[in-house]
């Protein structure tokens, strides 16, 4: 069974902490992802990864960064966490298609982030 | 630019009801794929269906049907005979060619109601 894992399902973190959301995925899969998803807002892409190491800005780059030092992780780094990246953050990966499309996309569990 | 809308922010229907989750989507590429998802109450999303721009074909499965159309912009999903289980939120989602994005919208909260 495919899975994409995300380290922590919940987190409580204090202003100003730096985080760390880790994201493992055991399918091979070229393409990996963070959004994140807030009531009214829907998914907004923070941050995707086509290759180990390749790292392009989504809608909502500002206050992530990211790390793909191997395939099969993707890690989101908030350097210094505010009130306002509290939320709900969703991993996901898929295979890449050709002429560059991402096919379906298999997602993590979420990791729900409040920050204080 | 890339966009997708679901003008429908939350719905409710009683059990049995049919019901049409609205998606209308923009981009200039000509070659793109459409998707729908389901997040049920346990939070994780499930892809539910995938259809290329060059398919106009409408697709049913069991209870669930797509209408797929280019002229409109549209790719509507629709729940004949509605389920309890049905309850979730759908987000419908674009992926063009600049460097496999996937775009969302914001998705319906859909509620049946027994």
């Amino acid at each position: 069974d495919v899975k994409v894992t995300q380290s922590s399902r919940y987190l409580v973190k204090r202003t100003g902490e730096k985080v760390f959301l880790e994201c493992v995925q055991d399918m091979d899969h070229e393409n990996m992802f963070w959004y994140r998803q807030d009531p009214g807002l829907g998914l907004r892409l923070i941050y995707f990864s086509y290759d180990v190491k390749m790292k392009e800005k989504g809608d909502i780059p500002e206050g992530y960064s990211v790390s793909r030092e191997k395939k099969e992780r993707f890690s989101l780094i908030l350097e210094s966490a505010s009130t306002n990246q509290t939320s709900m953050y969703l991993c996901a990966s898929s295979q890449r298609l050709s002429g560059g499309r991402a096919n379906v996309l298999t997602f993590g569990a979420g990791s729900r982030l409040t920050v204080l | 630019a890339q966009k997708v809308t679901q003008a429908q922010t939350e719905i409710s229907v009683v059990e049995k009801e049919d019901v049409t989750l609205d998606c209308v989507y923009e981009t200039r590429d000509t070659t793109y794929y459409l998707f729908w998802y389901k997040q049920p109450p346990s939070g994780e999303l499930v892809f539910l269906i995938r259809r290329n721009s060059f398919d106009e074909q409408n697709e049913i499965s069991g209870r669930y049907s797509w209408n797929f159309q280019k002229s409109t912009s549209s790719f509507n999903f629709t729940i004949t005979a509605s389920q309890v289980v049905d309850s979730a939120v759908y987000f419908c989602a674009l992926s063009v060619t600049s460097y496999d994005k996937v775009i969302f919208g914001p998705g319906t909260s859909l509620s049946v109601i027994p």
